[in-house]
C-alpha cells in the first residue's frame, strides 16, 4: 500500500499570500498518478489536480501541481476566501488507492 | 450536470447491517466505473470499493474482508453497498464517486451519508 503523508499540517496564510502545499508518497507513484482534492466544511471532495500537474474541467490556473515519483506540490496563488479549505492528495496508480491525511489552510 | 445522491445512512447497532444506494444522474451512469469512499475524523478519506462500469469486475480495500459488498443497477442508475457485521470503526460519512478514465480518479463526488454504529 502506497502511504501518502501531506505536511504541513495546517498552514495559516493572509488571502493574496501563495500557498504550497506538499504530499510524499511512500514508494513511487507510477505514470505520476496523484490527484490534489479540495474539501470544505459539510460538502465532499473536489478534484483540482490530476496525473499531477492536470487541472480538472473548471478548475482556475491559480491552482497548479507539479512534481513526481515520491515528492509532489500542490500550489495555490493569490488565496481568495474561497480558497481557504482542507487539501488532500491522492494515488490511483495501484489498489488500494490511498489519500493522505489533507493539509487545513487557514486564514491568519 | 453530474449529481449523485447517497441515501441509506443511519443509526445501526453493532453487528447490524445497513445498504446504501448512490442515485446517479447528469451522465452515462453504465460507462463509468464507481466506487464508496469513506470519511472519519480520525482516518480521514479511506477508499472502501470500486465496480467497473458493467459491474463484472469489483476492487477492494484490505480491510473489506467479506462484510461490504458494492454493487450496481445500470438499468436504475443506482450505485450500491452492502455492508454486514458492522463495527464502530465503520462510523463514518460514506461517499459514491465517479470514476474518471481511471477507475481510481474520482471527479465527482455525492454529497454523502452519515452511518453511525453504536448501541
Amino acid at each position: 500500500e502506497i502511504v501518502l503523508t501531506q505536511s504541513p499540517g495546517t498552514l495559516s496564510l493572509s488571502p493574496g499570500e501563495r500557498a504550497t502545499l506538499s504530499c510524499r508518497a511512500s514508494q513511487s507513484v507510477g505514470s505520476n498518478y496523484l490527484a490534489w482534492y479540495q474539501q470544505k466544511p459539510g460538502q465532499a471532495p473536489r478534484l483540482l489536480i490530476y496525473g499531477a500537474s492536470s487541472r480538472a474541467t473548471g478548475i482556475p490556473d491559480k491552482f497548479s501541481g507539479s512534481g513526481s515519483g515520491t515528492d509532489f506540490t500542490l500550489t495555490i496563488n493569490r488565496l481568495e476566501p474561497e480558497d481557504f479549505a482542507v487539501y488532500f492528495c491522492q494515488q490511483y496508480n495501484s489498489t488500494p488507492w490511498t489519500f493522505g491525511q489533507g493539509t487545513k489552510v487557514e486564514i491568519k | 450536470e453530474v449529481q449523485l445522491l447517497e441515501s441509506g445512512g443511519g443509526l445501526v447497532q453493532p453487528g447490524g447491517s445497513l445498504r446504501l444506494s448512490c442515485a446517479a444522474s447528469g451522465f452515462t451512469f453504465s460507462n463509468y466505473a464507481m466506487s464508496w469512499v469513506r470519511q472519519t475524523p480520525g482516518k480521514g478519506l479511506e477508499w472502501v470499493l470500486g465496480i467497473s462500469s458493467s459491474g463484472g469486475t469489483t476492487f477492494s480495500a484490505d480491510f473489506v474482508k467479506g462484510r461490504f459488498t458494492i454493487s450496481r443497477d445500470n438499468s436504475k442508475n443506482t450505485l450500491f453497498l452492502q455492508i454486514n457485521s458492522l463495527r464502530a470503526e465503520d462510523t463514518a460519512i460514506y461517499y459514491c464517486a465517479k470514476g474518471n478514465w481511471n477507475i481510481g480518479l474520482f471527479d465527482f463526488w455525492g454529497q454523502g451519508t452519515l452511518v453511525t454504529v453504536s448501541s
